[in-house]
């Protein structure tokens, strides 16, 4: 299948700064990107859909201004966690695909700890 | 509402056992897509299948095969003669192809496969 890169794997930083996360597709173009937080032992729940150029849409309940999301090309998006908190500590694991009516493939995901 | 259900939360079986992850779905759509993703300690999401909901034919791939019910709403996922490598948390999730695509993910069954 395709490869999607996600970076960093694990991240920690202290309350009140912002972590980059980035997402890759290494060996195909990504129309459109997928950005999920995984909670300890839960399922994955979507935060918002990417698709290039244009902006985000978000999930119900999502902040857009704490959760910025940049989709600038076809092999990039970044998840922005502004003015981290411990409650934001989380995996977040992101998902990219070609085109409708093919599978999404997903990135290795990063563990961000606030502390 | 779409909604996936997986009732097993944790399964533990010995190696060669052959085991079934259960998965119920609802939608209202009469087109979807039906997966099963692999989730190893590592995190990443590793994709076995997807489905459409116009294809009832029941699909094996060697050690692992799935049956397909509209009837009952159930995609249901066998392992055969289960190893110590399939310990993992295998995630059934539904995407409603007319709709934005995003996943919606079942809470998952942690499968552990003892020697």
């Amino acid at each position: 299948g395709a490869v999607v890169s996600q970076h960093p794997s694990r991240v920690i930083c202290k309350s009140g700064t912002s972590v980059k996360i980035e997402c890759r597709s290494l060996d195909f173009q990504a129309t459109t990107m997928f950005w999920y937080r995984q909670f300890p032992k839960q399922s994955l729940m979507l935060m918002a859909t990417s698709n290039e150029g244009s902006k985000a849409t978000y999930e119900q309940g999502v902040e857009k201004d704490k959760f910025l999301i940049n989709h600038a090309s076809l092999t990039l998006s970044t998840l922005t966690v502004t003015s981290a908190h411990p409650e934001d500590s989380s995996f977040y694991i992101c998902s990219a695909r070609v085109l409708r009516d093919t599978e999404a493939f997903f990135g290795q995901g990063t563990r961000l700890t606030v502390v | 509402a779409q909604k996936v259900t997986q009732a097993q939360t944790e399964i533990s079986v010995v190696e060669k056992e052959d085991v079934t992850l259960d998965c119920v779905y609802e939608t209202r759509d009469t087109t979807y897509y039906l997966f099963w993703y692999k989730q190893p300690p590592s995190g990443e999401l590793v994709f076995l299948i997807r489905r459409n909901s116009f294809d009832e034919q029941n699909e094996i791939s060697g050690r692992y095969s799935w049956n397909f019910q509209k009837s009952t709403s159930s995609f249901n996922f066998t392992i055969t003669a289960s190893q110590v490598v399939d310990s993992a948390v295998y995630f059934c999730a539904l995407s409603e192809v007319l709709a934005t695509d995003k996943l919606i993910f079942g809470t998952g069954t942690r499968l552990q496969v003892f020697p």
